[in-house]
């Protein structure tokens, strides 16, 4: 079945440490997206990538980065700097064009706790 | 820019009764508008989208948007909450060369029995 994972399910952190969140795709999407979801915040845009090896800040990057080498592969990596990291982190993904009514496909999700 | 608001953070329905979330969008541009439910600890699932081929939507589980654009509104509805219903609903909103899709802040569905 095609689909997007993300994995681990569950993450713990100490304080001062990156951590990279995992996000595969089987569904010849060209199009990703990271999205943290507070409670009553809704979704987030952290980074997205319309191409492999390019990608675009979000509303909320600072603290956070990406990469894009492979098509089907967009991990994402919590680093030190972000000063809040404990949220439940959504990834997506879109097949571009030739409209914008094309649905985003979610991931399962990843909770991050920082401890 | 285009923005979406979600009335009310939380709603609460006795089983059996109608479901009605409101969505209002802002969009200087056609819109194209998606219902999206998420159940605890999970991913967003589509429960509908509107691309303009219809103003009346019909989606997964029972539930149909209207698009009303003199009122800039996607309303979801379901003639008969059941318990499985109760979930967190999103609605969003995508315009032509963006790739990027505007989430509301969602609004937590209870079923009362």
């Amino acid at each position: 079945d095609g689909g997007i994972t993300q994995s681990p399910k569950y993450l713990f952190r100490k304080e001062g440490q990156n951590v990279t969140l995992s996000c595969e795709q089987n569904l010849n999407h060209d199009a990703m997206y990271w999205y943290r979801q507070d409670p009553g915040q809704g979704l987030r845009l952290i980074y997205y990538s319309q191409i492999v090896n390019d990608f675009q800040k979000g509303d909320i990057a600072e603290g956070y980065s990406v990469s894009r080498e492979k098509k089907e592969s967009f991990p994402l990596t919590v680093t030190s700097a972000q000063k809040n990291p404990t949220a439940f982190y959504l990834c997506a993904s879109r097949l571009k064009g030739p409209g914008p009514y094309n649905e985003q496909f979610f991931g399962p999700g990843t909770r991050l706790t920082v401890l | 820019a285009q923005s979406v608001t979600q009335l009310g953070s939380h709603v609460s329905v006795s089983e059996g009764a109608l479901v009605l979330l409101r969505c209002n969008y802002s969009s200087s541009v056609p819109p194209y508008l998606f219902w999206y439910v998420q159940y605890p600890n999970q991913g967003l699932q589509l429960l509908l989208k509107y691309t303009s081929a219809a103003t009346l939507v019909k989606g997964i589980n029972g539930f149909e948007a209207e698009f009303k654009k003199s009122e800039t509104s996607f309303h979801l509805t379901k003639p008969s909450a059941h318990m499985s219903d109760a979930a967190e609903y999103f609605c969003a909103v995508s315009v032509f060369r963006d790739d990027k899709i505007i989430f509301g802040k969602g609004t937590r569905l209870h079923i009362l029995p």
